[in-house]
């Protein structure tokens, strides 16, 4: 499979758990994306790389929200203290360098959290 | 910052009938305008994209036309069949700097009716 591929699909934790998602982007693709979907909502962006440099945070990723992308690769978004609001969908995207900004965004399949 | 209004948030149309999903942004900055079609329990996927220097893009039943002046943009599918049921989200991406996220819409559900 040569899409986004985001693990695990689905996880449950307990409330003030840390918990760890992994996001694999189209090889060779230098940016990736983290975004957070909400039933009935659009998805809410929260951080953006180009290759390892984490160029972009939304005001929504509190403190307790860290991404990491080390190589350029792979990217890893943990949660501290996870809470019950942070229940939700959380997508990874990745695009090419080619093509400047509007270079498609491709969406990897998700990671379901709730927090109980 | 950017924000990105959609409209309707629900449509019903019969098969065959032409459905419009009309969206509206805030940062005349922007110049890239997806659409992305998100089916129940999927990712969502692109569908069709326009950027600023052009004013309407056709692909097959789907097109979408941009109103840089007025900052509104438009997807439009001709002649709908079930299979087009699905949430369709349209989004907005600033340009310049280190910009890169799309601010995406809430989302409209379109339910074809055979």
């Amino acid at each position: 499979d040569t899409g986004v591929s985001q693990d695990p699909r689905h996880k449950i934790t307990k409330r003030g758990q840390n918990v760890t998602f992994r996001c694999d982007p189209i090889s060779e693709h230098n940016r990736l994306y983290w975004y957070r979907q909400t039933l009935g909502q659009g998805p809410e962006f929260l951080t953006y790389f180009q290759n390892e440099a984490q160029l972009e945070k939304s005001r929504l990723l509190s403190d307790r929200f860290s991404a990491e992308r080390p190589k350029g690769s792979f990217s890893t978004l943990e949660i501290q203290r996870t809470e019950q609001g942070d229940s939700a969908m959380y997508l990874c995207a990745s695009s090419s360098r080619f093509g400047g900004l509007s270079a498609e965004a491709f969406f990897g399949q998700g990671t379901r959290l709730t927090v109980v | 910052g950017e924000n990105v209004e959609q409209h309707p948030s629900t449509l019903s149309v019969q098969e065959g009938d032409s459905a419009v999903i009309k969206c509206t942004y805030s940062d005349s900055a922007s110049n890239y305008f997806p659409w992305y079609k998100q089916e129940l329990g999927k990712r969502p996927q692109l569908i069709i994209d326009i950027r600023s220097n052009v004013g309407e893009k056709k692909d097959q039943r789907i097109a979408v036309t941009l109103n840089k002046t007025a900052k509104h943009f438009s997807l439009h599918i001709t002649e709908t069949q079930p299979e087009d049921s699905a949430v369709y989200f349209c989004a907005a991406r600033l340009s310049g700097g280190s910009q890169g996220n799309l601010i995406f819409g809430k989302g409209t559900k379109l339910s074809v009716k055979p």
